[in-house]
């Protein structure tokens, strides 16, 4: 079955950095793109970024353009949010999901505060 | 971007009472649409794709409708463990762009 485990969430001063990474199993990872979401506490969804099947295609919300990449390596099924200059606008819980959003990961905290 | 808005924000409702949810483009995104489900604490649940389709699994009560700029999820009858927060979703075009939400809550 199709399984999404996120990683990577934490605690992180304001500027700092985070990388989260989301293992796939139970489909092609290497023919579908992928998604991260985040949720601000009490909020509602937000979609952050895609990868396309092969890397070769990203977008982002203009909220992340230019502090967050996202990026994939097929070989390890994995797809990864870099995360740099962090702000306290940021805290959320960051899910990945599947190009069609059938499938979520169960997600990852982010607390940016100092 | 395309803008989604919702309507209502929230609402109270019965137990079997039948339950309509509105979601409105600011633009055509033809039949792009999806609808999500989500219970405090929980990860969101894909009910309805392209639309009107419903995802394998999903109660046959739940049905969507729309095309172009407005959309509907409609409940035929509420029941206890469909109380959540609903949320539509556009895949016309990049980026995707979520509505903020309907509370269902219990009268």
């Amino acid at each position: 079955q199709v399984q999404l485990v996120e990683s990577g969430g934490g605690v992180v001063q304001p500027g700092r950095s985070l990388r989260l990474s989301c293992a796939a199993s139970g489909f092609t990872f290497s023919s579908y793109g992928m998604h991260w979401v985040r949720q601000a506490p009490g909020k509602g969804l937000e979609w952050v970024a895609f990868i396309s099947y092969d890397g070769g295609n990203k977008d982002y919300v203009d909220a992340v353009k230019g502090r967050f990449t996202i990026s994939r390596d097929n070989s390890k099924n994995t797809v990864y949010l870099q995360m740099n200059s962090l702000r306290a606008e940021d805290t959320a819980v960051y899910y990945c999901t599947k190009r069609t959003f059938d499938y979520w990961g169960q997600g990852t905290l982010v607390t940016v505060s100092s | 971007d395309i803008q989604m808005t919702q309507s209502p924000s929230a609402m109270s409702a019965s137990v079997g009472d039948r339950v309509t949810i509105t979601c409105r483009a600011s633009q055509g995104i033809s039949n792009y649409l999806a609808w999500f489900q989500q219970k405090p604490g929980k990860v969101p649940k894909r009910l309805i794709y392209a639309a009107s389709s419903l995802q394998s699994g999903v109660p046959s009560r739940f049905s969507g409708s729309g095309s172009g700029t407005e959309f509907t999820l409609t409940i035929s009858s509420l029941q206890p463990e469909d109380f959540a927060t609903y949320y539509c979703l556009q895949y016309n075009s990049y980026p995707r762009t979520f509505g903020q939400g309907t509370k269902v809550e219990i009268k």
